[in-house]
């Protein structure tokens, strides 16, 4: 049970656009940056947005993302089939004092 | 170019002690954290623990601590992964990533896959 929560599985046709949400609490999305990360099959993960919003060099604007009190979304426009890869949201808990992950959500571009 | 290098594979019969490594380079190692993720087939990203080489700073999940240790040689830009008493429970692969900040791993290492069988 991943202490942040995203939804198994999102699907949607080449073009058109998707969202992931990734719901936590006060204790990590609440007040922490959250971060986004896209997991191709096969390979390591790799960081997609930082402090809730920023994309690093090379992430196309495609990628976008928000975070609203204890939630935070991604979104991707312009789906390519290429996009199909699974995706976590990352912060800090400070109850914990460590890092979490959501349980990931794999994207199928139709 | 950052790069973190972690050897490929890994095979142990349960009961054994491992130590993997993550090599850094291209970047100043000392001023960035780096963490281990774990990765168990077919599952989800795990939060291990982190240190921060610059002194050595380690924080560990909950989920993971008295588990494993964490620890650097900053000397030769490298962090390391270690259990004393490997169950085939730990059969997964092991990321290192690194971030300039302690809340995101902005590069990350290819893997390595831990196969602990009898």
């Amino acid at each position: 049970q991943s202490v942040l929560t995203q939804p198994p599985s999102v699907s949607a046709a080449p073009g058109q656009k998707v969202t992931i949400s990734c719901s936590g609490s006060s204790f990590n999305i609440g007040n922490n940056y959250v971060s986004w990360y896209q997991q191709l099959p096969g390979t390591a993960p790799k960081l997609l947005i930082s402090d809730n919003n920023k994309r690093p060099s090379g992430i196309p604007d495609r990628f976008s993302a928000s975070k609203s009190g204890t939630s935070a979304t991604l979104g991707i426009t312009g789906l390519q089939t290429g996009d199909e890869a699974d995706y976590y949201c990352g912060t800090w808990d400070t109850s914990l004092s460590a890092g979490v992950f959501g349980g990931g959500t794999k994207l199928t571009v139709l | 170019e950052v790069q973190l290098v972690q050897p490929g594979t890994e095979v142990k019969k349960p009961g054994e002690s491992l130590k993997i490594s993550c090599r850094g380079s291209g970047y100043s190692f000392t001023v960035y954290w780096i963490g281990w993720v774990r990765q168990m087939p077919g599952r989800g990203l795990e939060w291990m623990g982190i240190i921060y080489p610059g002194d050595s700073d380690t924080r560990y999940s909950p989920s993971f601590q008295g588990q494993v240790t964490i620890s650097v040689d900053k000397s030769i830009s490298t962090a390391y992964l270690q259990w004393s008493n490997l169950k085939a429970s730990d059969t997964a692969i092991y990321y290192c990533a690194t971030g300039y900040n302690i809340k995101t791993f902005d590069y990350w290492g290819q893997g390595t896959l831990v196969t602990v069988s009898s």
